[in-house]
């Protein structure tokens, strides 16, 4: 069964523009989480969603903003791009159902610069 | 937010050395994971363990949730197993909290 599996692989920006990031989840999962992961930090989680629900939200602006689709895909959202968002994102996906986060099975990432 | 610790920060191994990686957390949790990531950035799932004792080959993890630490054993030491290992925790809001991460290098 293929993985998580995320596009585009890398993306350049400029300051100022809005990039869509999009994530497919492993057949059978129902919710997927965004993170931001800056070079030798971490992951920060920006999103939960499950079955098109937002559930889940970290400490970020409202410039990142996300959604999820009837077959469970989802995209996130970046407007007014700075120079401080340049980072990797990586997309999660997990069966979903449950109190709290289960088993995150994470996508290769996307490579966002902004220049 | 919940804060969450890793140490040491930085660790140098001998191939077939073993090692204990420690995670201290802040709050109460009902949610622990451990990831590994490579060094090309794929981050791969490898307990989850909110308390109790775990073991996948020649990695184990035990967290003690009432004493806030979970800790990782990596025995045997392998090149492969080079990478950053980080702890991620939860308190049931669905918002999953990371750790800096330990940096592992096996030398052959």
């Amino acid at each position: 069964d293929a993985g998580v599996t995320q596009s585009p692989t890398h993306l350049i920006k400029t300051r100022g523009q809005h990039v869509t990031l999009r994530c497919s989840p492993i057949s059978g999962h129902k919710s997927v989480s965004w993170y931001q992961q800056v070079l030798g930090q971490g992951p920060q989680f920006i999103f939960q969603y499950y079955e098109k629900e937002e559930r889940g939200r970290g400490n970020f602006p409202d410039r990142f903003s996300a959604r999820q689709f009837p077959n469970y895909s989802s995209e996130l959202n970046v407007n007014a791009l700075l120079l401080g968002d340049s980072a990797l994102y990586l997309c999660a996906s997990s069966f979903g159902a449950g109190d709290f986060t289960d088993t995150q099975y994470f996508g290769p990432g996307t490579r966002l610069t902004v220049l | 937010g919940i804060q969450v610790e890793q140490s040491p920060p930085d660790l140098i191994l001998q191939e077939g050395a073993n090692s204990t990686l420690r995670c201290n957390f802040s709050d109460s949790v009902n949610n622990l994971q451990w990831f590994h990531q490579n060094p090309w950035g794929q981050l791969i799932n490898l307990f989850y363990i909110p308390s109790g004792t775990k073991q996948n080959g020649r990695l184990s993890a035990t967290t003690v949730a009432t004493e806030r630490y979970s800790l990782l054993y990596i025995s045997s030491s392998q090149t492969t197993d080079s990478g950053v290992y980080f702890c991620a925790v939860e308190r049931g809001d669905y918002k999953l909290s990371f750790g800096a991460g330990t940096t592992v290098t096996v030398r052959a």
